[in-house]
């Protein structure tokens, strides 16, 4: 089964709203990533956020990391149109350097 | 700077036929990567090279499924024969070392 887990599966909101998803895991890491990936077009690496950090911000990303409870959460303030996308997590395996990916969150942002 | 590149875009093909993939990484990267992506299973690691030597290859089907690397500028997925639940979007990625990875724009196979 998969390593990361998204939730929600999809979500849409207005544009201008903020936008959250959370990613759960089941194995020790070292880091965890977020991705995005467009209609038709390769993945896209967003932000990393490493085992012993709690919160990471980049522009209007902001990625916490509970180790306690495996999670993960990917807000997206101020969301635009040009934010509609698929967004995965992506966890690798500890002393690994392969990525497992979750199935995703469809996020659609509606103008 | 160019990204990873990889060809064809497109490909349909009948059963039975051999499908070669093809993939240029990122100048300067040494680890390379190839992804399945369907709706059933998600995005699912096939085999990654370090340095033009494949590491790990658990995510390969079944032998029908081959990869290779023969340089650092090149690599290829091959599957021979095809079938039709080999059709999927088989994607390539590349990194240096254990930074984030950078992915092509996928190769969208279709077995009829």
């Amino acid at each position: 089964s998969q390593q990361g887990e998204e939730d929600p599966q999809a979500l849409s909101i207005q544009e201008g709203e903020n936008a959250t998803m959370n990613c759960s895991y089941k194995t020790s890491i070292n880091n965890l990533q977020w991705y995005r990936q467009n209609s038709g077009r390769g993945l896209v690496h967003l932000i990393l956020i490493r085992s012993n950090e709690r919160e990471k911000h980049s522009g209007r990303l902001r990625v916490t990391l509970d180790t306690s409870k495996k999670s993960s959460s990917l807000l997206i303030t101020a969301s635009r149109a040009a934010d509609t996308a698929s967004y995965f997590c992506a966890t690798d395996l500890e002393g690994a350097q392969k990525l497992v990916f979750g199935q995703g969150t469809r996020l659609t942002i509606n103008p | 700077d160019a990204g990873v590149i990889q060809s064809p875009r497109h490909e349909v093909t009948e059963m039975g036929q051999e499908v070669t993939l093809r993939c240029k990484p990122i100048s300067g990267h040494n680890s390379l990567f190839w992804y399945r992506q369907t709706m059933m299973r998600g995005l699912e690691l096939l085999i990654y090279f370090n340095n033009n030597v494949p590491i790990d290859d658990s995510g390969m089907p079944e032998d029908r499924f081959s990869a290779k690397m023969p340089n650092a500028s090149f690599s290829t997925l091959k599957i021979q024969p095809s079938e039709p639940r080999d059709s999927a979007v088989y994607f390539c990625a590349s990194s240096l070392a254990w930074e984030p990875q950078h992915f092509g724009d996928g190769t969208r196979l279709s077995i009829l």
